[in-house]
């Protein structure tokens, strides 16, 4: 069955980096574009990045643009988020989903891991 | 880009029917047929419920159903039941290439 398994989170300084990592299995990864969302404390969903199936094709939300860069490795099954200069405002859980290609739905989904950005 | 636009609440008793709807515009929801609906329930990651405006995945009931008209999709749960409950979002695919999600809209049964 589709696993898909988010790790990485933590507390972290404000203009602190980190590395979310997504562990995929159950599925052909490397056919699958993959979307990093995340949801604040008690509010709604954001769409944050999407990374193509080779990786050669990447897209950000204006909120992290320049800050956050995707990438995967097809080899491991693996899907990373690093995020530098982290804001409060980044504080969320951050959840990876598969999706087939550009403009499909997101149709699994990780746990989720927390992102705590605080001094 | 702005949220796209849903009621913050609906509630309905048990074996009633509600529709949620999801405004956006003609570089989203009324541009593509890329509307997918999420059911979330407190603590749990999101689950897709409807996507390509009408399409349930394998497993879904078929008392969730969804359409559209104009720059407004809409999600219809029939026959409500307790397990319901739950926060639903709605999303589209933009002209932007990107992802636009709704507010959320929390369903309350009655």
């Amino acid at each position: 069955q589709v696993q898909l398994v988010e790790s990485g989170g933590g507390l972290v300084k404000p203009g602190g980096s980190l590395r979310l990592s997504c562990a995929a299995s159950g599925f052909t990864f490397s056919d699958y574009y993959m979307t990093w969302i995340r949801q604040a404390p008690g509010k709604g969903l954001e769409w944050v990045s999407y990374i193509s199936t080779s990786g050669t094709s990447t897209k950000y939300a204006d909120s992290v643009k320049g800050r956050f860069a995707i990438s995967r490795d097809n080899a491991k099954d693996s899907l990373f988020l690093q995020m530098h200069s982290l804001r409060a405002e980044d504080t969320a859980v951050y959840y990876c989903a598969r999706v087939f290609r550009s403009g499909s739905p997101l149709d699994y989904w990780g746990q989720g891991t927390l992102v705590t950005v605080s001094s | 880009q702005s949220a796209l636009t849903q009621p913050a609440s609906v509630s309905g008793s048990p074996g009633q029917s509600i529709t949620i709807s999801c405004t956006g515009t003609s570089s989203d929801v009324g541009g593509y047929n890329y509307v997918s609906w999420y059911q979330q329930h407190p603590g749990k990651a999101p689950k897709l419920m409807i996507y390509d405006v009408s399409n349930r995945p394998s497993g879904v009931s078929n008392r969730f159903s969804g359409s559209k008209s104009g720059n407004t999709a809409s999600l219809t749960i029939s026959g409500l039941q307790a397990g319901d409950e739950a926060d639903y979002y709605c999303s589209s695919y933009t002209s932007s290439n990107t992802v636009l999600f709704g507010g959320g809209t929390k369903l309350t049964v009655l």
